[in-house]
């Protein structure tokens, strides 16, 4: 079963406008919400992270908001940067089964 | 400061064979994760350990076996590959077991013939 769900699997904007990048979850259990960026040939890094008894998180151009009621994740980085191009995933992390779940990924691209 | 280390970077096997990747975690860290990505999806869940001891375990078959070692360092081991494994297995660590934040390293690139 698909816990993590992230819909787009492409994203393009403008550089200088709002990226906003989503996640649906199913599973309640999950206590943590982040928010990863993966250039190529690199490693996944942490970007921003939201516990479950928050609904937004701000670290500079990035936010994230999160929704429980509708299981709903979203990041959103304004103003979007050309260095922003990357693949951005979404992970859901279950604290007592000390495990991360990961959505597929939304290739964002932000054109200069 | 060394980021998370994995080794080898790119690796070629055959059907039936078995692998064995390595993982450095960063320093200080005693929980290592292994993860298996395949192209445009996700990382999938395989394993964590912490204290040297298992503490989660993805849904993966017994093929797959990982263990950690007193400097903190870990190994996933593969046996009877498939063409199925196929994938990016990237490793990450953290200070604690239930630390939800992580530090991946740039993974090992294992290709099945």
């Amino acid at each position: 079963d698909q816990q993590v769900k992230q819909n787009s699997p492409s994203l393009s904007v403008q550089e200088g406008r709002i990226s906003i990048l989503n996640c649906d979850y199913t599973n309640s259990m999950f206590d943590y919400f982040l928010w990863y960026k993966k250039y190529p040939a690199e490693g996944p890094t942490f970007l921003i992270s939201i516990s479950s008894i928050k609904d937004k998180n701000e670290d500079g151009r990035f936010t994230v908001f999160l929704n429980k009621s509708a299981k709903h994740l979203s990041l959103h980085i304004v103003p979007s940067q050309p260095g922003d191009s990357a693949v951005y995933f979404c992970a859901f992390h279950n604290t007592n089964a000390g495990k991360s779940t990961f959505g597929d990924g939304t290739t964002l691209t932000v054109k200069p | 400061d060394a980021g998370v280390t994995q080794s080898p970077t790119h690796l070629i096997k055959t059907r039936g064979q078995h692998v064995t990747l390595r993982c450095s975690p960063i320093s200080g860290h005693k929980s290592v994760s292994w993860y298996q990505q395949v192209l445009g999806q996700g990382p999938q869940f395989i394993f964590q350990y912490y204290e040297k001891e298992e503490r989660g375990r993805g849904n993966f078959p017994d093929r797959f076996s990982a263990r950690q070692f007193p400097n903190y360092s870990s190994e996933l081991n593969v046996n009877a590959l498939l063409l199925g494994d196929s994938a990016l297995y990237l490793c990450a660590s953290s200070f604690y077991s239930s630390k939800n934040i992580q530090y991946f390293g740039a993974g090992t690139r294992l290709s099945v013939l």
